[in-house]
């Protein structure tokens, strides 16, 4: 099964972009790259999923690398509430079905 | 619209111990996913079922974890007999159909804890 690889914690300032990275580099070409986040003592949160091509919404931007074997979640203005766990996951289409691989994630600290 | 809806919140047991968990995932959505997530980890994936078959069990403990989905709406999970290494929060997800782009919605969980 195809894994991803995320730095264990980061740190950013309240109002600055933030540059969220994740390795996937036994990703196929089908895989579908998801983002979800995990505030404390709730349920992960959808953020934003991407094949091929670069992806916006309300939320983020995610930048995916031309082959694709990594890519970036991009938080245009970090406030105090998008302190979260980040987690990158693949979407796979294997013989036992539709797999979704979630790893340990990035803390994101945000300082006021 | 309602979310995914869990109860009970929070259980605590003894080992050997049986204990339930319950999943009302968002009206209409036929994909509704199990998770466990052990304390400083992702959440792993243990079932997966499309309306009220199982389209993916590979990681569920099934000498001692069962889980069903009749008529295709609500869901429960069973521990039985429990061990200590089952102290999780056991997530609930539901989605409008299976496919690789499809969000998942998650529930608050249920926080496990085996004495």
């Amino acid at each position: 099964d195809a894994k991803t690889t995320q730095p264990n914690s980061m740190e950013s300032n309240e109002e600055e972009p933030v540059h969220l990275p994740c390795n996937h580099s036994t990703i196929s070409g089908t895989d579908y790259i998801h983002w979800y986040r995990q505030l404390p003592s709730q349920g992960p949160e959808y953020v934003i999923h991407g094949l091929t091509s670069n992806v916006n919404n309300r939320m983020a931007s995610l930048a995916i690398a031309e082959d694709r074997k990594s890519s970036t979640l991009i938080l245009h203005r970090a406030t105090l509430r998008d302190a979260a766990v980040y987690y990158c996951i693949l979407r796979a289409l294997n013989t036992g079905g539709f797999k979704t691989i979630f790893g340990a994630g990035t803390r994101l600290f945000v300082k006021a | 619209e309602a979310g995914v809806a869990q109860s009970p919140r929070y259980k605590i047991i003894e080992k050997r111990q049986s204990v339930a968990f319950w999943c009302n995932p968002i009206s209409g959505h036929a994909t509704l996913y199990w998770y466990q997530q052990i304390l400083g980890q992702g959440p792993k994936l243990l079932i997966q079922f499309q309306n009220n078959g199982v389209v993916d069990d590979s990681q569920l403990p099934k000498d001692r974890f069962s889980a069903e989905r009749l008529k295709g709406v609500d869901s429960t999970l069973k521990i039985q007999p429990a061990k200590l290494e089952d102290s999780a929060v056991y997530l609930c997800a539901s989605s409008p159909r299976q496919g690789l782009y499809n969000e998942q919605f998650f529930g608050p969980g249920t926080r496990l804890t085996v004495l």
